[in-house]
């Protein structure tokens, strides 16, 4: 059965930074696209990151480039999401999504970790 | 960057009676698509994906039809654990988008 656990969430201050991880298990953690997509509250989904296929190529949507980072533990079968210089309007909660092999769509979800960017 | 809009923003569907919710893309996304539905408090769950494939465990109540621009999910016979937000995203080029949403309420 396919999981992933995400932890990290936390109040931050604005300009201060966390670190995500996504314990993922169930599945050959190498030999897919992992992602992170984010909800504000209230609002809807926006796509985040991408750490990409067996070159581990990595995207990053214009609102964070420059201030976040992915990157992963074949190892550990675990993504990260390294976010730096926080805004408030990165406060949302943070999905872990595992993707179809070869398909951009989601099929499997963690169940969101939380962080608020507030003073 | 390919801007994804739903129509309509809310839905209001009698139980047993069919419901069609639309998706535009600002250009081309072939049958790059997917769509999701999400219930208050949880994650996204995948329905379809390639525009018209329904994914594991779907019932097949569930139908999307389209291509291109302009692309439509179907749900048959609403029952009342359908009752939620609806996502359609494309993943024809990075960023992958989402549009804004509808929401499918009780009449």
């Amino acid at each position: 059965e396919v999981q992933l656990l995400e932890s990290g969430g936390a109040l931050v201050q604005p300009g201060g930074s966390l670190r995500l991880s996504c314990a993922a298990s169930g599945f050959t953690f190498s030999n897919y696209a992992m992602n992170w997509i984010r909800q504000a509250p209230g609002m809807g989904l926006e796509w985040v990151s991408t750490f990409s296929g067996r070159g581990r190529s990595t995207y990053y949507a214009d609102s964070v480039k420059g201030r976040f980072t992915v990157s992963g533990d074949n190892s550990k079968n675990t993504l990260y999401l390294q976010m730096n210089n926080l805004r408030a309007e990165d406060t949302a909660v943070y999905y872990c999504a595992k993707v179809l092999a070869g398909i951009a769509a989601v099929d499997y979800w963690g169940q969101g970790t939380l962080v608020t960017v507030s003073s | 960057e390919i801007v994804m809009t739903q129509s309509p923003a809310t839905l209001s569907v009698s139980p047993g009676e069919r419901a069609t919710l639309s998706c535009r893309a600002s250009q081309s996304v072939s049958s790059n698509l997917a769509w999701y539905q999400q219930k208050p408090g949880q994650a996204p769950r995948l329905l379809i994906y390639g525009a018209s494939t329904r994914a594991n465990g779907i019932p097949v109540r569930f139908s999307g039809s389209g291509s291109g621009t302009e692309l439509t999910l179907t749900i048959s016979s609403l029952q009342s654990e359908d009752f939620a937000i609806y996502y359609c995203q494309q993943y024809k080029n990075w960023p992958w988008t989402f549009g804004p949403g509808t929401k499918v309420e009780i009449k």
